[in-house]
């Protein structure tokens, strides 16, 4: 079955650490997004990328970077820069349309102390 | 801010009710989307509906749109325990190519 694959599930860190979510799909999909979410709120955008070796600062991008180094694969590093990582961060992808619907994966929840 | 604003952010019912919730969003879009998250877990995708259209179906799902009021609402028609989650609406604008999610109604269906 195609899909967006983020792991860990969970992830606990240290205050200073840079730490890196990961996230593969296998859609073969050109777009790659990363979301963050906090409890009882809507989701905003941090990065996205449209195509390989090519991505695009969202909404929240400060404290966060990316790579698109393959089509299936789009890493997210929280350095330690962020002020409040602790938060819920979701995957998504398209197949690079931008009227299509975006493909979740099932998150990272990040707990950072 | 926002682009998409859900109400109400919470609803409770019981099972076989009619699950009824509205977003307005700010600026023109090209397409309007509705999605849905259980807990802890990522968001699927339900019903993405265009600017030039007013309403469409999907199974137990209804969704309208409204462009003159800048309005949308998902209908979930004979609810069951299962579709208790949290909904959410997203736009795309018609001038960008970012969605904006809103902040969701968490829908709670009682058996």
């Amino acid at each position: 079955d195609g899909g967006i694959t983020q792991s860990p599930k969970y992830l606990f860190r240290k205050e200073g650490q840079n730490v890196t979510l990961s996230c593969e799909q296998n859609l073969n999909h050109d777009a790659m997004y990363w979301y963050r979410q906090d409890p009882g709120q809507g989701l905003r955008l941090i990065y996205y990328s449209q195509i390989v070796n090519d991505f695009q600062k969202g909404d929240i991008a400060e404290g966060y970077s990316v790579s698109r180094e393959k089509k299936e694969s789009f890493p997210l590093t929280v350095t330690s820069a962020q002020k409040n990582p602790t938060a819920f961060y979701l995957c998504a992808s398209s197949p690079g349309q931008y009227n299509s619907p975006l493909h979740f994966g099932n998150g990272t929840r990040l707990t950072v102390t | 801010s926002q682009q998409g604003e859900e109400d109400p952010q919470a609803l409770s019912i019981q099972e076989g009710e009619n699950a009824t919730m509205n977003c307005s969003y700010k600026t023109s879009i090209n397409n309007l989307q509705w999605y849905r998250q259980n807990s802890g877990r990522g968001l699927v995708h339900l019903i993405l509906i265009r600017s030039n259209e007013r309403e469409k179906h999907s199974g137990r799902l209804r969704v309208t749109l409204d462009t003159s009021k800048k309005s949308s609402s998902l209908l979930i028609t004979a609810s069951r325990a299962a579709d208790t989650a949290s909904y959410f609406c997203a736009t795309l604008p018609a001038a960008g190519n970012k969605l904006t999610f809103g902040g969701g109604t968490r829908v709670l269906v009682k058996p």
